[in-house]
């Protein structure tokens, strides 16, 4: 089955702006969780979202956002952007016990300028 | 707040033996992990996962070994090979949804 789909894979914004990310979890899973890569920081926790509901949520500002929609996809939203958020975003999705694997996409690389 | 520490950013194996990758958490709560594999331009990969209630979990030729009294755990891969080369990532959670904490990597080069 198709896994984890993410868009755009690559996008350039400038500081200030907001950017918009697009994740289509696997067929059947409910959860998504959203992570940010940067390096020397690894994967940093954003945010999961559970049947529409954010079930937990990292230690990120206000300008990080996201929602899920019925049919499990989901978006996470960046305001007023800076340098600092250029990363790799990742989405992973999973059937969403907590000891489940999660599948990760291949991400949304950002670069603000 | 790193709670989940990878020491080491490089190792480098000749091809055939075992390859050791290390992993130290901090928080106590946490009693599920897992080691993740990364390609460049590529997502993370599962590879293998532990639960607390056990010391040591196989899966062909990797191995996760976790020392709870010492909040560590290791990932042994025998016999090494090429193909192996990559970013390693352990991570954690504490049951409580799909929560993870994340190490910064391990970059494994596999010598032929």
């Amino acid at each position: 089955k198709a896994g984890v789909t993410q868009t755009p894979r690559y996008l350039i914004k400038t500081r200030g702006q907001q950017v918009t990310l697009s994740c289509s979890p696997i067929s059947g899973h409910r959860s998504v969780s959203w992570y940010q890569q940067t390096p020397g920081q690894g994967l940093q926790f954003l945010f999961e979202y559970f049947s529409e509901t954010q079930r937990n949520k990292g230690n990120f500002p206000g300008r990080f956002s996201g929602r899920q929609f019925s049919n499990s996809r989901s978006e996470m939203n960046v305001s007023t952007l800076e340098l600092g958020d250029s990363a790799l975003y990742l989405c992973a999705s999973s059937l969403g016990q907590s000891t489940g694997e999660l599948f990760f996409g291949e991400g949304s690389r950002l670069t603000v300028l | 707040d790193q709670q989940v520490k990878q020491n080491s950013p490089s190792l480098s194996v000749q091809e055939g033996r075992i390859s050791i990758l290390n992993c130290d958490y901090t928080n106590s709560m946490f009693d599920y992990f897992l080691w993740y594999k990364k390609y460049p331009a590529e997502g993370p990969t599962f590879l293998i996962s532990i639960s607390s209630i056990k010391d040591k979990n196989e899966d062909g030729r990797f191995t996760v070994f976790l020392n709870k009294s010492a909040k560590h755990l290791s990932l042994h891969i025998v016999p090494s090979q090429p193909g192996d080369s990559a970013v390693y990532f352990c991570a954690a959670s504490a049951y409580t949804g799909n929560q993870f904490y994340f190490g910064t990597g391990t970059s494994l080069t596999v010598i032929p």
